[in-house]
């Protein structure tokens, strides 16, 4: 049982937008900032999304990140083939003393 | 460039100490707001912290798995060790190592994993 919770799946087609929820409480989501991971199947996860809304170098404008009270959110515009993949959100928790993850959410574009 | 790589027995028996090294390069872990955390994932499961070091030596553990884990760095040779003490078979997972930035939080660099199978 994760402390943030996800859909375990999502989908769209492709060129449409999907959302990735994540959803916490207060010594998580809401005392800290998120970040957003992707993972293909047998590689290492990937940064998508960090301190809540900024992308890395090299990580296209098509997603976004943004954060409201205790639940977070992941936004992919554009939907392309490539984008299947496992979704992760994390986050600080200050009850907890370090990172938790978000259970994952496997997007599959139709 | 920014690199890690874990390495360590890919098989250990249910009871043995498993002890895995991160070894980076591109950055040093005595840099102000350099961290280096340990993740694991089984297969087909979802990726579950496990432990994080960070550049003043500040050790921080799932709680979970506190008892069982120790986290340790070696700054000169831009290592950092993970022990699991106990091991079980649910403990199969590929463990990653990640460069952490302390403000925000963020794992911005993985090493490509290393699966480790408890079995006897």
């Amino acid at each position: 049982q994760s402390v943030l919770t996800q859909p375990p799946s999502a989908s769209g087609a492709p060129g449409q937008r999907v959302t990735i929820s994540c959803s916490g409480d207060r010594p998580n989501i809401g005392s800290n900032f998120v970040s957003w991971y992707r993972q293909f199947p047998g590689t290492a996860p990937k940064l998508l999304i960090y301190t809540n809304n900024k992308r890395p170098s090299g990580v296209p404008a098509r997603f976004s990140g943004s954060k409201s009270g205790t639940s977070a959110s992941l936004a992919i515009s554009g939907l392309q083939s490539e984008d299947e993949g496992d979704y992760y959100c994390v986050t600080w928790d200050d009850s907890l003393d370090g990172p938790v993850f978000g259970g994952g959410t496997q997007l599959t574009v139709l | 460039q920014v690199t890690l790589r874990e390495s360590g027995p890919a098989l250990v028996k249910p009871t043995q100490t498993l002890i895995l090294t991160c070894s980076f390069s591109g950055f040093s872990l005595s840099t102000n707001g350099m961290c280096v955390t340990w993740v694991r994932q089984p297969p087909g499961k979802a990726l579950e912290w496990l432990a994080l070091i960070d550049w003043d030596d500040e050790k921080y553990y799932s709680t979970s798995l506190k008892t069982r884990l120790t986290i340790s760095k070696d700054t000169s040779k831009n290592q950092v060790v993970l022990t699991m003490t106990n091991m079980d078979p649910a403990d199969t997972a590929t463990y990653y190592c990640a460069r952490v930035q302390w403000t925000g939080i963020y794992f911005d660099h993985w090493g490509q994993g290393a699966l480790v199978t408890v079995s006897s």
